[in-house]
C-alpha cells in the first residue's frame, strides 16, 4: 500500500475522444508526476508537477495535460487520442522534488480503439 | 542514445541465491538519482533502492544493495537470498535535472527476473 490511488482503473475509448485520469497522492506530498507505460516497456515520463504547477516535462506533444489540486489530487488530460495513447498510466507523488522515493499507484489502463 | 541501458531482458536465478541485475546510465548532469522499482504482475511499482550522485556508500535497504560505480556509470542491483516473492519485472531509473529546479524521471527497459523453487 502505496496511498496512491489512480481512478478508473480501466477504460475504453475510441480514437479522437479525450479522456481524463485521476490520481490521489499521500497527504503531505507536493510533488506528483504521470508516467505512460506501453505493454512490454518502461514506464515513459510525461510529466510532474510541483505545488500546482508543471516542473518538467518528457517528450509528449501538448495534448497530453495536467492539473495539481491544493489537496493532493491530480489529473492527467489527453486529448484527441490516438491509438498508440493505449497503455498503461501510472502516477507516483513524492515529498519534494529531491525525495529519492516515488510512491506509485496501480494505474489505470487506457485501451484506444 | 539510450540514458538507461538494462541489457538483460530475463534472469533466472535459485531460491536463496544472490542475484545481480545490471543498469548503465548516462547523464551530464552531476547531480542525479537512481532508483530501483519492482514491478510485480499487478502492475504497482515498488520502490526498492535510491542512491544520489554525491552519495559515497552504496546504498542498502534489507536484501536490496545497490552496487554503484560512478566512473563506469553503472548502478546494479544485488538481491541476496532470493525468494519466489521476488520474481517480477525490475526497472532501474535515474532522475536527472532539466535546470531551473525541473527534473525528469528517465525509466530502463526493464529485467524480468523468475526465481526458482
Amino acid at each position: 500500500e502505496t496511498g496512491v490511488t489512480q481512478s478508473p482503473t480501466h477504460l475504453i475509448k475510441t480514437r479522437g475522444q479525450q479522456v481524463t485520469l485521476r490520481c490521489s497522492s499521500q497527504s503531505g506530498h507536493n510533488t506528483v508526476s504521470w508516467y505512460q507505460q506501453a505493454l512490454g516497456q518502461g514506464p515513459q515520463f510525461i510529466f510532474q508537477y510541483y505545488r500546482e504547477e508543471e516542473n518538467g516535462r518528457g517528450n509528449f506533444p501538448p495534448r497530453f495535460s495536467g492539473l495539481q489540486f491544493p489537496n493532493y489530487s491530480s489529473e492527467l488530460n489527453v486529448n484527441a487520442l490516438e491509438l498508440d495513447d493505449s497503455a498503461l498510466y501510472l502516477c507516483a507523488s513524492s515529498l519534494d522534488l529531491v525525495s529519492g522515493e516515488l510512491f506509485f499507484g496501480e494505474g489505470s489502463r487506457l485501451t484506444v480503439l | 542514445a539510450q540514458k538507461i541501458t538494462q541489457t538483460q531482458p530475463g534472469m533466472f536465478v535459485q531460491e536463496k541465491e544472490a542475484v545481480t541485475l545490471d543498469c548503465t546510465y548516462d547523464t551530464s548532469d552531476p547531480s542525479y538519482g537512481l532508483f530501483w522499482y519492482k514491478q510485480p504482475s499487478s502492475g504497482e511499482m515498488i520502490f526498492l533502492i535510491y542512491q544520489g550522485s554525491y552519495d559515497q556508500q552504496n546504498a542498502t535497504e534489507g536484501r536490496y544493495s545497490l552496487n554503484f560505480q560512478k566512473a563506469r556509470k553503472s548502478a546494479n542491483l544485488v538481491i541476496s537470498a532470493s525468494q519466489l516473492g521476488d520474481s517480477a519485472m525490475y526497472f532501474c531509473a535515474m532522475r536527472e535535472g532539466l535546470g531551473s529546479g525541473t527534473y525528469k524521471y528517465i525509466f530502463g527497459t526493464g529485467t524480468r527476473l523468475k526465481v526458482l523453487a
